[in-house]
């Protein structure tokens, strides 16, 4: 079945500690999204990418990395910089382009939980 | 800039009323895509609606109505007779045509559906 596969679901990070979150699609879109979510917050952008080997920041970039090195994957880095961590994250990918291209919803994988250890 | 507002917080009702789930947006942009995604206890958002800004036509799918209003800038969800699968947090999103396709979304109103 096609979908997006996001690994693990539960993650727990150390002091000082960079920690990578993974997310898979094959689906065959070529964008692809990382959100973070709070307790009774929306989901806020974190990076994106429209095609392999770019990527740009959202809104809350700061503290995190990705890579784009293959259509399929989009991991996330959380690194010791992000201070507050404690969060759901989820991967979103979708097909780009103008007119009809434009309008096509985000398809979300099921999150990874991150927690301070 | 783009701003997507969901004034209910929390929404409790019990088995079989109806309920709206109220969305109203602010944007610069002509042309622009509104969304409706669903997020079970499990966690995942599940995609609901999508509506194109120049097409304001109501919809219904099943239990599921939604109200498009421009001149108000809302985009309203509203679930006839309410069911017990039906509690989750409700997300609305608005999307501009092009730049990246990227998504603002509400804050979510959780909907609990109560026998």
């Amino acid at each position: 079945d096609g979908g997006i596969t996001q690994s693990p679901k539960y993650l727990f990070r150390k002091e000082g500690q960079n920690v990578t979150l993974s997310c898979e699609q094959n689906l065959n879109h070529d964008a692809m999204y990382w959100y973070r979510q709070d307790p009774g917050q929306g989901l806020r952008l974190i990076y994106y990418s429209q095609i392999v080997n770019d990527f740009q920041k959202g809104d809350i970039a700061e503290g995190y990395s990705v890579s784009r090195e293959k259509k399929e994957s989009f991991p996330l880095t959380v690194t010791s910089a992000q201070k507050n961590p404690t969060a759901f994250y989820l991967c979103a990918s979708t097909n780009t382009g103008t007119g009809v291209g434009s309008n096509q919803p985000q398809h979300f994988g099921d999150g990874t939980r991150l927690s301070i250890l | 800039a783009q701003k997507v507002t969901q004034a209910q917080t929390e929404i409790s009702v019990v088995e079989k009323e109806d309920v709206t789930l109220d969305c109203v947006y602010e944007t610069r942009d002509t042309t622009y895509y509104l969304f409706w995604y669903k997020q079970p206890p499990s966690g995942e958002l599940v995609f609901l609606i999508r509506r194109n800004s120049f097409d304001e036509q109501n919809e219904i799918s099943g239990r599921y109505s939604w109200n498009f209003q421009k001149s108000t800038s809302s985009f309203n969800f509203t679930i006839t007779a309410s069911q017990v699968v039906d509690s989750a947090v409700y997300f609305c999103a608005l999307r501009p045509a092009g730049g990246g396709n990227k998504l603002t979304f509400g804050t979510g109103t959780q909907l609990k559906v109560e026998l």
